[in-house]
């Protein structure tokens, strides 16, 4: 399996404009998470999905940020209009999403987000 | 609230000897554990999970990690560090299923000669 996949690596934008950022979770997992790392608040979790649906978006920092999954193949996660603090990375996990034991994230390789 | 507080920011160890990298965990119930690994520019890698019973857990890369409810600790151990293992470490802590997972700020691991 390829794993997560982000896209793209990296992006440099300058404020005011629309970033979209890109998911393909691994096949068959059934939950997927939008995380922000940054020095200063370390990992935090915006949004997650279950089944494509949105079960808790209580992590995402304002109205310019939001999250879509149109099916289990991808999902993305759009700021408009970007500042210069949304810099960070942003990773995507997602997990086979059984309740119970089998807790256990597969992160993507994050997209580097810098916002001028 | 769950919350996560990794004590030491950065760790700096020579090769071979041994780590310990210190976790301590607030949560109401019997928490899901969990210690990831993250290497320059990748994401993060699972190393090992609690859910319950024997309270010291083997995880890969020769790592393990010992529950002590009664601290509300959850420490990673190796006995001997390899130049590989330096990277970032984050410990965490969530009430199992596809519940939220409170991460650490991590621990930054170098290793040297």
């Amino acid at each position: 399996d390829a794993g997560v996949i982000q896209s793209p690596r990296h992006e440099v934008t300058e404020m005011g404009q629309e970033v979209t950022l890109r998911c393909k979770p691994i096949s068959g997992h059934n939950s997927l998470f939008w995380y922000r790392q940054t020095m200063m608040r370390g990992l935090e979790l915006l949004i997650y999905f279950n089944n494509n649906v949105p079960i808790d978006d209580s992590g995402m920092p304002e109205d310019r940020f939001s999250a879509k999954m149109p099916n289990a193949s991808f999902s993305t996660l759009k700021i408009q209009p970007s500042e210069p603090r949304d810099s960070a990375v942003y990773f995507c996990a997602s997990s086979p999403g059984d309740r119970g034991r089998n807790e256990k994230l597969f992160f993507g390789s994050g997209t580097q987000l810098s916002v001028l | 609230a769950q919350s996560v507080t990794q004590p030491d920011i950065h760790i700096t160890v020579s090769e071979g000897a041994s780590l310990e990298l210190r976790c301590n965990y607030s949560y109401g119930a019997t928490p899901y554990l969990f210690w990831y690994v993250q290497s320059p520019g990748q994401g993060l890698q699972l190393l090992l999970k609690y859910f319950s019973g024997d309270t010291l857990v083997q995880g890969i890369k020769g790592f393990e990690a010992e529950f002590k409810r009664s601290q509300s600790s959850f420490n990673l151990r190796k006995p001997s560090v390899h130049w590989s293992d330096a990277a970032e470490y984050f410990c965490a802590v969530g009430p199992g299923g596809y519940q939220k997972v409170t991460f650490g700020t991590g621990t930054k691991l170098q290793v040297i000669p």
